[in-house]
C-alpha cells in the first residue's frame, strides 16, 4: 500500500466552479500535512499546511484533514485557469523525522 | 523566490562525466534535502541534513554524493551516472521539519 495516495488525473473543472482534490495516507500517527502546487517545469510551491482536524481556509484555498479516516482534501473555490497545475499532498510520516513522503500529484485543468 | 537558490538550473553531462549542483538557502533553517523528481513518479527523497549532518540516506548509489558544508549550502556530486538518472533534482529546506521550501530544481540529462 502507498504511504500517500492522490488520484492522478486530469480532474477538468470549469472556470468558476469548486475543485476537490483528495489524498488518502497509510500512517496513523502522522501529524503534519501539506498541499504543494506545481506548475509544468517549475518546482513545488507550499500553497497549505494543516495540523488539526477540521478546515483551514486561506483566500481561496481551504484544507480539510480527517484524522479518523485518513485522508487531507484541498478545496480551491472560484477555479481560475491559473490554478491549472499538479496538486501534491505531502504528509509527514509519524517518526519520520524531518521527512516529507509526497504522493504522486493530481492535475487540475480549470477550463474556460 | 523562496529563497531557495539552486545552480545550475540545467545540466547536461556524459556518463564519465563528474559534475556538482549547488544549493543555497537564504531563509535561516536548520535543515536541507535533496529530491528527485522523475516522469509519473512521486518526489523521491535522497538525503537529508540537520544541523549539518546527515540524517537520511535513502539507498541513493554512490554515484551520488552530497556535502553540506554549513547549514546554508548544501552539494550532490555527480559521477559515472546512468541515463536513468536523468531527471529534476530539487534542493529543499526547513525549519524543524515542517513546511519545506524548494528550489527552482536543476533538470540533469545524462547522455
Amino acid at each position: 500500500q502507498k504511504e500517500v495516495e492522490q488520484n492522478s488525473g486530469p480532474l477538468s473543472v470549469p472556470e468558476g466552479a469548486i475543485a476537490s482534490l483528495n489524498c488518502t495516507y497509510s500512517d496513523r500517527g502522522s501529524q503534519s500535512f501539506f498541499w504543494y502546487r506545481q506548475y509544468s517545469g517549475k518546482s513545488p510551491e507550499l500553497i497549505m499546511s494543516i495540523y488539526s482536524n477540521g478546515d483551514k481556509e486561506d483566500g481561496r484555498f481551504t484544507a480539510q484533514l480527517n484524522k479518523a479516516s485518513q485522508y487531507v482534501s484541498l478545496l480551491i473555490r472560484d477555479s481560475q485557469p491559473s490554478d491549472s497545475a499538479t496538486y501534491l499532498c505531502a504528509v509527514n510520516i509519524a517518526g519520520g523525522g524531518n521527512k516529507l513522503t509526497f504522493g504522486t500529484g493530481t492535475q487540475l485543468k480549470v477550463e474556460l | 523566490e523562496t529563497g531557495v537558490t539552486q545552480t545550475p538550473r540545467h545540466l547536461v553531462m556524459g556518463m564519465t562525466n563528474k559534475k556538482s549542483l549547488k544549493c543555497e538557502q537564504h531563509l535561516g533553517h536548520n535543515a536541507m534535502y535533496w529530491y528527485k523528481q522523475s516522469a509519473k513518479k512521486p518526489l523521491e527523497l535522497m538525503f537529508v541534513y540537520s544541523l549539518e549532518e546527515r540524517v537520511e540516506n535513502n539507498s541513493v548509489p554512490s554515484r551520488f554524493s552530497p556535502e553540506c558544508p554549513n547549514s546554508s549550502h548544501l552539494f550532490l556530486h555527480l559521477h559515472t551516472l546512468q541515463p536513468e538518472d536523468s531527471a529534476l533534482y530539487l534542493c529543499a529546506s526547513s525549519l524543524g521539519g515542517r513546511e519545506l521550501f524548494f528550489g527552482e530544481g536543476s533538470r540533469l540529462t545524462v547522455l
